[in-house]
Parts: structure tokens; sequence; C-alpha cells
């Protein structure tokens, strides 16, 4: 089967950095992706690794290792409207038609 | 960025009633669609798999008879929810891919579903 872990809820002030783990379980990995979700909303694709190494797209970047089976997301410059819930999701080449498996999601809280 | 809608985004149903949810890609052909459920501060947990023309692939332990997903082209997928009961209620939310090799999955914006 297929298994995400990430923290429940991480809390940083504005203007921080914040890293988000995620570790996975899972046979014929492809690729992982994170997604932010606000509530009530629709969850929005943020980043997406398939190789080893760092993703940067402005504020935020993913990290993936392949052989750790482990990803994180980073937040730099952390903006109040970052106050989200954030998903990893596992990508497996045995999923058809590029199915994804969520984590559990964490609740980041920027406070001032 | 690709557009997905969904209709109504939010419905009230009585028990024993079925509802059908609409869920489109407004500026790209999808090739497969997804249904997700998910519930208050919980995961989105994957129901089908829906690829245009063909059955739809039902995720281990969701009822295909209850939720009815038919997928008649390749812009638009529904989700019929059949015989609602109170359990049934949730945030049901669609995603749209453009290709097998595309990784990036379109959201629609979810659907309230609430049975009294």
């Amino acid at each position: 089967g297929q298994s995400l872990e990430q923290p429940s809820e991480v809390t940083a002030v504005e203007g921080a950095i914040v890293q988000i783990n995620c570790t996975y379980q899972t046979s014929g990995f492809y690729g992982l992706s994170w997604y932010q979700q606000h509530d009530g909303g629709a969850p929005t694709f943020l980043s997406y690794n398939a190789l080893d190494g760092l993703e940067e797209t402005g504020r935020f970047s993913s990290f993936l290792s392949r052989s750790d089976s482990y990803g994180y997301l980073l937040l730099q410059e952390l903006q109040m409207k970052d106050s989200a819930s954030y998903f990893c999701a596992v990508r497996s080449v045995y999923n058809q038609g590029g199915k994804l498996i969520f984590g559990q999601g964490t609740e980041l809280s920027v406070k001032p | 960025g690709a557009v997905v809608s969904q209709h109504p985004s939010r419905v009230i149903c009585k028990s024993g009633t079925s509802v059908k949810i609409e869920c489109r890609s407004l500026d790209f052909q999808a090739t497969t669609m997804f249904w997700y459920r998910q519930f208050p501060k919980q995961s989105l947990m994957l129901m089908a798999t829906s690829n245009e023309g063909s059955k739809a692939t039902y995720e281990q332990g969701v009822e295909k008879d209850k939720f009815l997903i038919n997928h008649a082209s390749l812009t638009l997928s529904t989700l019929t929810v059949t015989s609602a009961h109170p359990e049934d209620s949730s945030f049901y939310i669609c995603s749209a891919i453009a290709g097998v090799v595309s990784y990036e999955q379109y959201f629609g914006p979810g659907t309230r579903l609430t049975v009294t």
C-alpha cells in the first residue's frame, strides 16, 4: 500500500522560514507533489519533485530524497496569507492516469 | 492555469434523495478526472478515477452503486450520490489532468453536500 506522514500542525511568525516534512511509503514511486488548501477552498498545486534535489518557485521550495523516501516543503518570508493546510501527495508508477494519494495535511498558522 | 468548475457549490437534500454534482474542465480536455471526499480538518480521500468513455475505477471501500460516476465527454464528469444519508454529508472535490503524463491536478472549488 501507500502511506504518507506529515506533521499535523506547525506555527510560525510572519517573515520566518518554515519547513514541512513528509515521509512516504509506496511501491513504484514516481513523484511527490505539494498542494495548498485554504479553509473551504480547493487545493492548489505548489510544486512537484520526481528527481532528488531542490525545486524553487519564488518563496516556496520543495526537496526530495528518493533514497530516504522523504521530502519537504520550505516556505520563506512567511506571510499571514500562507496560513493554510499543506498536503504532500505521492504518485506511483502503478497508479493509472496519475492518481495521487494525499497525506493527512499540515495546518500552518502564521502569527503576526 | 487550467480551470475546473463544479456545480453546485452547495446543496442540501433530504435523506433518501439523489444528488448530482458536475465537474467541468473549462479550458482544456481532461483525459482523466478524479473524485475526492474531504471531511473537516482531514485529508482528501480519493473515491474514484474517471476516464472519458469508460467505467470509473473505484477505490477500495467506496460503493460504486451509491456513488455513480459518469464521464461522458472530455470536459464533463458527474458524481451522483444516490439514496443519500446524513453520513454522506461532506465536501466533494473533483480534479482533472490533461494527459497521462501530466503531474499537476487541477482542482474544482468543491461541493458542500448536507443531507438532512
